[in-house]
């Protein structure tokens, strides 16, 4: 399973940022995982952002509650994040991972991209 | 700052061992035993090292080993490597609304 961020490395403050990540040697439709995003603030450390099923079905950190969006695509075989509202604290890597949703055989992130940096800046 | 405390670097010379440790709290490491720890090299996507305390993912070296004591776990990398130069995340599941929280990473330097 291989996955892959893109998208905008600029992001004019108070826009909205959009991300997609291709998921590739896997079939996200075939279900039984949760795809999760997370970011890494410059110099800090990560920050899970929220995950999604398949079905569409998702869970998002409070902290970003309300700004946050995740979508799926089955047909792509793809996954999106947007986060509207951005300021300068959003600016940070961001990477998405299988993995999110903990039941007893399964409670970690088993692939991840290589990330994504996005800069909010105008 | 993040929720997990991590050791900003440890380095060591080849073949020595080195552990890392990751310090949460009663709500996160010191309640579930869903810790687990992530290599990254820069500009390469992240890689599941140890899950669960304690497992490794197939393919992963015997030289990567974890343990917990309390509320803080320990990476241990023996027989170093020069490719073990990365930086490390530990990372824990809360059961909270935020679900899951991170170290802010240790870079491994091989001297």
């Amino acid at each position: 399973v291989q996955l892959q961020e893109s998208g905008p490395g600029l992001v004019q403050p108070s826009q909205t940022l959009s991300l997609s990540c291709t998921v590739s040697g896997g079939s996200i439709a075939s279900g039984g995982y949760y795809w999760s995003w997370i970011r890494r603030h410059p110099g800090k450390g990560l920050e899970w952002i929220g995950y999604i099923y398949y079905t569409g079905s998702t869970n998002y950190n409070p902290s970003l509650r309300g700004r946050v969006t995740m979508s799926v695509d089955t047909s792509k075989n793809q996954l999106s994040l947007e986060l509207n509202s951005v300021t300068a604290a959003d600016t940070a890597v961001y990477f998405c991972a299988r993995g999110g949703y903990c039941t007893s055989v399964s409670c970690y992130f088993d692939y991840w991209g290589p990330g994504s940096l996005v800069t909010v800046s105008s | 700052q993040s929720a997990l405390t991590q050791p900003a670097s440890v380095s060591g010379s080849p073949g020595q061992s080195i552990t890392i440790s990751c310090t949460g709290s009663s709500s996160d490491i010191g309640l579930y035993n869903y810790v687990s720890w992530y290599q990254e090299h820069p500009g390469k996507a992240p890689r599941l090292i140890i899950y669960e305390v304690t497992n490794r993912p197939s393919g992963i070296s015997d030289r990567f080993s974890g343990s917990k004591s309390g509320k803080t776990a320990y990476l241990t990398i023996s027989g170093l490597q020069a490719e073990d130069e990365a930086d490390y995340y530990c990372s824990s599941y809360t059961g909270s609304s935020t679900l899951w929280v991170f170290g802010g990473g240790t870079n491994v330097t091989v001297l």
